[in-house]
């Protein structure tokens, strides 16, 4: 079946310590994202990329990096830098939203991954 | 400003009853899509609903329906014959088509948890 993997569920990190958390989808969509939901809260985007080798700064970018060097897979990696790092983090892909054809596909998310310090 | 806007933190319905779940959202962008999501309480987010600015007619899926009122701008979801499995967060979202400043990019509200008692 198509879909999109996270992995893993759950993360802990420790202080000063960089994690990476995987997201691959096998439904040949170019576009994809990473949101960071907090408790109570809607999702808030954190980066997307719209093709393979490109991608882009979302609404809360600082203290995370991403890579795009395949179409299935978009990783996400915590750095350091980022203070408050406890949350559920979303993956999700989709047709370009560029794109007429696009523009009305809804955008298809993992089950997350729950990131919380050690 | 909040461009979307869900009211009601948290509602209870009961069992078999319809129940009407507010979004409000604001735009200049005269090309938008509007979506609504489902949580569960194991994370992952399923699509729901789309409505698109231009439709003609109230989007419907099942016993989802909604209530769109551009005028308005508000497209309020409605599930009919609530079932206990509902019981969820539901997230409203918004796409600009001409971006706005959003680069096609979805805007999420905070959300609104459903309790469906027996």
């Amino acid at each position: 079946d198509g879909g999109i993997t996270q992995s893993p569920k759950y993360l802990f990190r420790k202080e000063g310590q960089n994690v990476t958390l995987s997201c691959e989808q096998n439904l040949n969509h170019d576009a994809m994202y990473w949101y960071r939901q907090d408790p109570g809260q809607g999702l808030r985007l954190i980066y997307y990329s719209q093709i393979v080798n490109d991608f882009q700064k979302g609404d809360i970018a600082e203290g995370y990096s991403v890579s795009r060097e395949k179409k299935e897979s978009f990783p996400l990696t915590v750095t350091s830098a980022q203070k408050n790092p406890t949350a559920f983090y979303l993956c999700a892909s989709s047709i370009p939203s560029s794109s007429y054809r696009g523009s009305n596909q809804p955008q298809h998310f993992g089950d997350g991954t729950r990131l919380s310090i050690l | 400003a909040q461009k979307i806007t869900q009211t009601q933190p948290g509602m209870f319905v009961q069992e078999k009853e319809a129940v009407t779940l507010d979004c409000t959202y604001d735009t200049s962008d005269p090309s938008y899509g509007l979506f609504w999501y489902k949580q569960p309480s194991s994370g992952e987010m399923i699509f729901l609903i789309y409505q698109g600015s231009y439709d003609q007619q109230n989007a419907t899926e099942g016993r989802y329906s909604l209530n769109f009122q551009k005028a308005r701008k508000s497209a309020n979801l409605v599930i009919s014959a609530s079932q206990l499995g509902d019981s969820a967060m539901y997230f409203c979202a918004m796409r600009e088509f001409n971006y706005g400043g959003s680069q096609g990019n979805l805007i999420f509200g905070k959300g609104t948890k459903l309790s469906v008692k027996p």
